[in-house]
């Protein structure tokens, strides 16, 4: 059964400071990982979508890597900004179909104070 | 292009009354995918269907229901309503479809409180 973890489990910056967050997974067959951005109460929103042949991508500060073999992947946020206050969930869909549920993580709880 | 739309986005129902709530997934998507989050437990996945057919589904009692129509809209339905089923339903799409972007989209949730 597939696990995923996210650590830290929360964490608090100044404005302007480089972050990493941190994905693992315990099964290594995944089609794909997408990291997620959840507002208070709200749905998720899709940031960035890494298919299992792909090592990294990046979308404006965003930048998603993956290491497929050791069942880890990053999300590199640069010059954060207090907007980027939320939570950040990965979620791995499992290899073999374009079906299937997304397995996620816990989330990282992200708060950037000016 | 419309993103997932969910309704009702609140719904306040009593201990053992039944609940129906709605998805609409993008134009195209074909899979539809439900999960209840709570504090507690996080995001827990309830099912998927393809093509008006339950693909997949999690380990949830038989009182959650649910069923796609012919143009991908989706319905879940809770019976016999517990406290513990008070959460946020988040209903994700996808195309589902076999080497194509299977990026899931989710919509703004329902928050279901049970009294």
């Amino acid at each position: 059964k597939q696990e995923v973890t996210q650590i830290p489990a929360a964490l608090s910056v100044p404005e302007g400071e480089n972050l990493v967050l941190n994905c693992s997974f315990t099964d290594s067959a995944i089609y794909n990982l997408q990291w997620f951005r959840q507002d208070p109460g709200k749905g998720l929103t899709s940031l960035l979508l890494i298919q299992s042949s792909q090592r990294e991508q990046t979308s404006g500060r965003l930048n998603a890597s993956l290491d497929k073999s050791s069942g880890r992947s990053t999300l590199y946020i640069a010059a954060s900004q207090p907007g980027d206050s939320a939570t950040y969930l990965c979620a791995v869909r499992p290899g073999g179909s374009t079906l299937g549920r997304l397995y996620f993580g816990r989330g990282t709880q992200l708060t950037v104070w000016p | 292009k419309a993103g997932v739309t969910q309704t009702p986005r609140y719904l306040i129902k009593t201990r053992g009354q039944q609940v129906t709530l709605s998805c609409s997934p993008i134009s195209g998507h074909r899979s539809v995918s439900w999960y209840q989050q709570t504090p507690g437990q996080g995001l827990q996945f309830l099912f998927e269907y393809f093509s008006e057919t339950q693909r997949n589904k999690g380990n949830f009692p038989g009182r959650f229901s649910g069923r796609q129509f012919s143009n991908s809209r989706s319905e879940m339905n809770v019976s016999t309503l517990e406290l513990g089923d008070s959460a946020l339903y988040l209903c994700a799409s996808s195309l589902g479809l076999p080497g194509w972007n299977t990026e899931a989209f989710f919509g703004q949730g329902t928050r279901l409180t049970v009294v």
